[in-house]
């Protein structure tokens, strides 16, 4: 099983809800990250998470809340984003060393109204 | 850590060999190249990577000069399904586990 589950697969939130976005992979991976991709831009890495722990934080803002309960999950809770957060969130795992491939899901399209 | 410059555009034929070149001129001794793919609208797919060697897999192959500045991913008889923008990344080495990507190519098959 090479396969990175995000869900759900497209959201549209106000500015004042409270929403989650998820990530869940079973290859064992204990490097998970958050990537933000606006349209016909490269991903732009916003988390990495190794061994469960916060490892990398892109100076994202705190609307955007990284959580990673287990080896296999992780979770991105949103609130008061706003429209210009629309965009692509992807997920990616790896292990956490250098020379080893990364697996991405297919992302959650995200609108913010 | 060291950045990677590639053409915005390629367009290739069906059938034919796609030659995707990569400069990583900073590139340090440890980091890896790295080649991912996006189709459009899915999420990014790994292709290959490589040292100093050159590398190839069931996708594709990846040549990488001697003095590690630059490198080609090949894909040796490209398909329409193969329409994709191609990131050539450098891997930082160390605990941080970046995998930042660059503007990438757009590689166009043409029928």
């Amino acid at each position: 099983d090479t396969e990175v589950t995000q869900t759900p697969k497209h959201l549209v939130m106000g500015m004042t809800n409270k929403k989650s976005l998820k990530c869940e992979q079973h290859m064992g991976h204990r490097a998970m990250y958050w990537y933000k991709q606006k349209a016909k831009k490269p991903p732009e890495l916003m988390f990495v998470y190794s061994y469960e722990k916060l490892s990398i934080n892109e100076s994202v803002p705190s609307r955007f809340s990284p959580e990673c309960p287990n080896s296999s999950l992780l979770n991105l809770h949103l609130h008061a984003l706003q429209p210009e957060d629309s965009a692509l969130y992807l997920c990616a795992s790896s292990q956490p060393t250098t020379g080893t491939e990364a697996f991405f899901g297919q992302g959650t399209r995200l609108t913010v109204v | 850590d060291a950045k990677t410059t590639q053409p915005p555009s390629m367009d290739c034929a069906e059938g034919r060999a796609a030659n995707l070149p990569c400069n990583h001129s900073t590139i340090s001794g440890n980091e890896y190249v790295y080649w991912y793919r996006q189709i459009h609208s899915q999420g990014p797919q790994y292709i290959i990577h490589g040292l100093k060697n050159n590398e190839t897999n069931e996708m594709a192959s990846l040549i990488i000069t001697e003095d590690r500045k630059s490198s080609t991913l090949i894909l040796p008889h490209a398909t329409l399904r193969d329409t994709a923008v191609y990131y050539c990344i450098v891997r930082p080495r160390g605990a941080t586990n970046k995998l930042i990507f660059g503007t990438g190519t757009l590689l166009a098959v043409q029928p």
